[in-house]
């Protein structure tokens, strides 16, 4: 099993709709959770992060964590097609006091006109 | 001003060859990382320093090396380069490595191909 798994996608949505991207984890004691935004070619950005259960709200963005569920997710209103990205769910496994963020392999999000 | 450098940004080289990459943050943060990103964009974990001291080593092989000279920089030397080792690799950093809620800072990444 992976330790943290995406659908590759694309995830097809029309621009205005909702985008909803999830991720699955395998490390129970995992605590805090990110998620961030790579457009092709570039870097990776952070735009959300989240450490409660239950929605954190960004702007246009919705972070969900049920850590019972080991489920996290973000919700993208009104998707634009800058959007159009891929999504990185990156979860905190690190067995000592220092950070080591485990990423999936990322979701594609394509926001049509 | 570039928060988080990298350089070279493309790196063509020959298999066999020995290659460095280098790393330098400005935002006043404790911790670097490397990461790599293969061709199917999985990015992984390869190293972690926290003000100066290696805290990760993620089964990396011993051809790299990573070296930080002070806080501000973490340096990624690579022996023997192989094909396997083509892929866009990672400089971030963060305020402190201490804690699991570390906004991580990404460099633009340098592109490494290998003939």
């Amino acid at each position: 099993q992976k330790e943290v798994e995406q659908n590759s996608g694309p995830l097809s949505v029309p621009e205005g709709a909702i985008a909803s991207l999830n991720c699955t984890y395998s490390d129970r004691v995992s605590q805090s959770f990110f998620w961030y935004r790579q457009y092709s070619g570039k870097s990776p950005e952070l735009i959300m992060s989240i450490y409660s259960n239950g929605d954190k709200e960004d702007g246009r963005f919705t972070a969900q964590l049920n850590k019972a569920s080991q489920y996290v997710s973000l919700l993208i209103r009104d998707s634009q097609p800058s959007d159009s990205a891929t999504y990185l769910c990156a979860v905190n496994m690190a067995n000592t006091g220092f950070q080591k963020l485990v990423f999936g392999t990322g979701t594609r999000l394509l926001v049509s006109p | 001003d570039t928060a988080v450098s990298q350089t070279p940004k493309y790196l063509v080289t020959q298999m066999g060859n020995d290659k460095s990459i280098k790393c330098e943050q400005n935002l006043g943060h404790d911790t670097m990382y490397w990461y790599k990103q293969d061709s199917k964009k999985f990015l992984k974990i390869m190293f972690s320093y926290n003000n100066k001291e290696l805290i990760i080593n993620e089964t990396v092989p011993n051809r790299f090396s990573p070296k930080s000279p002070d806080k501000a920089h973490l340096n990624l030397h690579i022996n023997s380069l192989e094909l396997g080792d083509s892929a866009v690799y990672f400089c971030a950093s963060s305020p402190t490595g201490r804690g699991g809620n570390q906004p991580q800072h990404f460099g633009d990444g340098t592109r490494l191909s290998i003939l």
